[in-house]
């Protein structure tokens, strides 16, 4: 049973505009969220994060927002760029055990 | 540059033949990790190693063990391999389950 969706398999957004990545989740036992992103023939590697404490977490160009009460996350890219154009994966995980749920993905191409 | 190594890359084999996938690390990180991705869908942990600890996903099937002989190696086996095990197989480490985790580039697994 997939505990973590991402909606929308792809994204086209273009160069210097906002990229909104949407990601839902079931299990209210989930307190950390993580997005990574994956270029093709790479693994995933670690974008940012947040804790169930906080609902905005920012790192340079990459903003994620958590809203708890609607068991939802987003993930902000201002000002898109060429190099952003990847596969992004939102997971998350609980205390009890740690172990990564992940969505499946959303295909994001920026366009010049 | 620190990292995790899994080889091959790509791997074809025929259908029951048994196949084993490889992956290292440079990290020296606690926590070896498989996850099967099929296409377009999410990364699903198969099983996982807390040191010499196995920890097997209650829905992973029997077909598929790991094995991991020291802190930097961990295999995976897949013992008489189905058209459904055809699939990108992800090798992943932490240096603890709470902490961030690192992928390797995958194995993608193509069974005849």
């Amino acid at each position: 049973d997939q505990q973590v969706k991402q909606n929308s398999p792809s994204l086209s957004v273009q160069e210097g505009r906002i990229s909104i990545l949407n990601c839902d989740y079931t299990n209210s036992m989930f307190d950390y969220f993580l997005w990574y992103k994956k270029y093709p023939a790479e693994g995933p590697t670690f974008l940012i994060s947040i804790s169930s404490i906080k609902d905005k977490n920012e790192d340079g160009r990459f903003t994620v927002f958590l809203n708890k009460s609607a068991k939802h996350l987003s993930l902000h890219i201002v000002p898109s760029q060429p190099g952003d154009s990847a596969v992004y994966f939102c997971a998350a995980s609980s205390t009890n055990d740690y172990k990564l749920s992940f969505g499946a993905g959303t295909t994001v191409t920026v366009r010049a | 540059d620190a990292m995790v190594i899994q080889n091959p890359r790509y791997q074809v084999t025929q259908f029951g033949k048994p196949v084993t996938l490889s992956c290292s690390q440079t990290l020296n990180h606690n926590v070896m990790y498989w996850y099967q991705q099929k296409s377009s869908q999410a990364p699903k942990l198969l099983f996982h190693y807390y040191d010499k600890d196995f920890n097997n996903e209650a829905d992973t099937p029997d077909n598929f063990q790991s094995r991991r002989p020291n802190t930097s190696f961990c295999f995976l086996d897949i013992r008489s391999p189905g058209l459904g095990d055809a699939a990108m197989y992800l090798c992943a480490t932490s240096r603890s389950p709470q902490e961030t985790q690192y992928f390797g580039p995958g194995t993608r697994l193509l069974v005849l």
